[in-house]
C-alpha cells in the first residue's frame, strides 16, 4: 500500500524556518517525481515545487524561489521541503503527492498533510 | 502558465442528480494532461480522472470526464451522499496548475 507521512509543520514566527518531511512507503520512491502542493486556510489547491527521481532537477513556483528548497533522500524514502524567510502568506497545510515516472504526470497518491503556520 | 477557470463556483443539487462541472484552460493543455480530484474537509485531495477521460484505480463509474483542447468537462451521472465535496481540475504539463475549485453542495 502507497503510503505517504508528512511531519514537520508547525507555527513559527515571521522570518523563520521549518523543515517539512515526507516519509513513503510501498512503492520505489526512487523512480518517482515528487510534489509540494499547499492549501490556505478555506482556499484552493497551489503547487509549490517539483523534484525529479535522482534530485538532479528541480521547480518552484515564484512566490517560494530563492526561499523554499526541495530535496529528497533516496536511501531514505524520504522527501523534504526546506522553508525559510517564511511570511504570514506561506500559512497552509502542506502536501507532498506522488507523481510519477515522467515530469508530465498526475498526482495519484497523496499524505494528509502539514499545517505551517507562521505568526507572531 | 497555464490558468485554469472552473465553473460555476457552487452546484447544488439532490442525491440522484446528475452534475456537470465545467474547467477551462487559458490555453491549450498538451496531450490532454489534465485530471480532476476530489477533496472533502480535513482530507487530502484524491485522484479522480486523469488523462482528461481515464478514472483512477478505485472511481466508480458514475465518475466520467471529457474534453481536450482548452474545454473540460466532470460529470457525475447520479450523485451519492459521498459524493458532495470540492472538485478541483489540475493540468500536469509542466508544472502543475489548479482551477480554483467547484464545491458541490446538497441542496
Amino acid at each position: 500500500e502507497v503510503q505517504l507521512v508528512e511531519s514537520g509543520g508547525g507555527l513559527v514566527q515571521p522570518g523563520g524556518s521549518l523543515r517539512l518531511s515526507c516519509a513513503a512507503s510501498g512503492f520505489t520512491f526512487s523512480s518517482y517525481w515528487m510534489h509540494w502542493v499547499r492549501q490556505a486556510p478555506g482556499k484552493g489547491l497551489v503547487w509549490v515545487s517539483r523534484i525529479n527521481s535522482d534530485g538532479s532537477s528541480t521547480n518552484y513556483a515564484d512566490s517560494v524561489k530563492g526561499r523554499f528548497t526541495i530535496s529528497r533522500d533516496n536511501a531514505k524514502n524520504t522527501l523534504y521541503l526546506q522553508v525559510n524567510s517564511l511570511r504570514a502568506e506561506d500559512t497552509a497545510v502542506y502536501y507532498c503527492a506522488r507523481g510519477g515516472w515522467y515530469s508530465s504526470s498526475q498526482g495519484d497518491y497523496w499524505g494528509q498533510g502539514t499545517l505551517v503556520t507562521v505568526s507572531s | 502558465e497555464i490558468v485554469l477557470t472552473q465553473s460555476p463556483g457552487t452546484l447544488s443539487l439532490s442525491p440522484g442528480e446528475r452534475a456537470t462541472l465545467s474547467c477551462r484552460a487559458s490555453q491549450s493543455v498538451s496531450s490532454s494532461y489534465l485530471a480532476w480530484y476530489q477533496q472533502k474537509p480535513g482530507q487530502a485531495p484524491r485522484l479522480l480522472i486523469y488523462a482528461a477521460s481515464s478514472r483512477a484505480t478505485g472511481i466508480p463509474d458514475r465518475f466520467s470526464g471529457s474534453g481536450s483542447g482548452t474545454d473540460f468537462t466532470l460529470t457525475i451521472s447520479r450523485l451519492e451522499p459521498e459524493d458532495f465535496a470540492v472538485y478541483y481540475c489540475q493540468q500536469y504539463g509542466s508544472p502543475w496548475t489548479f482551477g480554483q475549485g467547484t464545491k458541490v453542495e446538497i441542496k
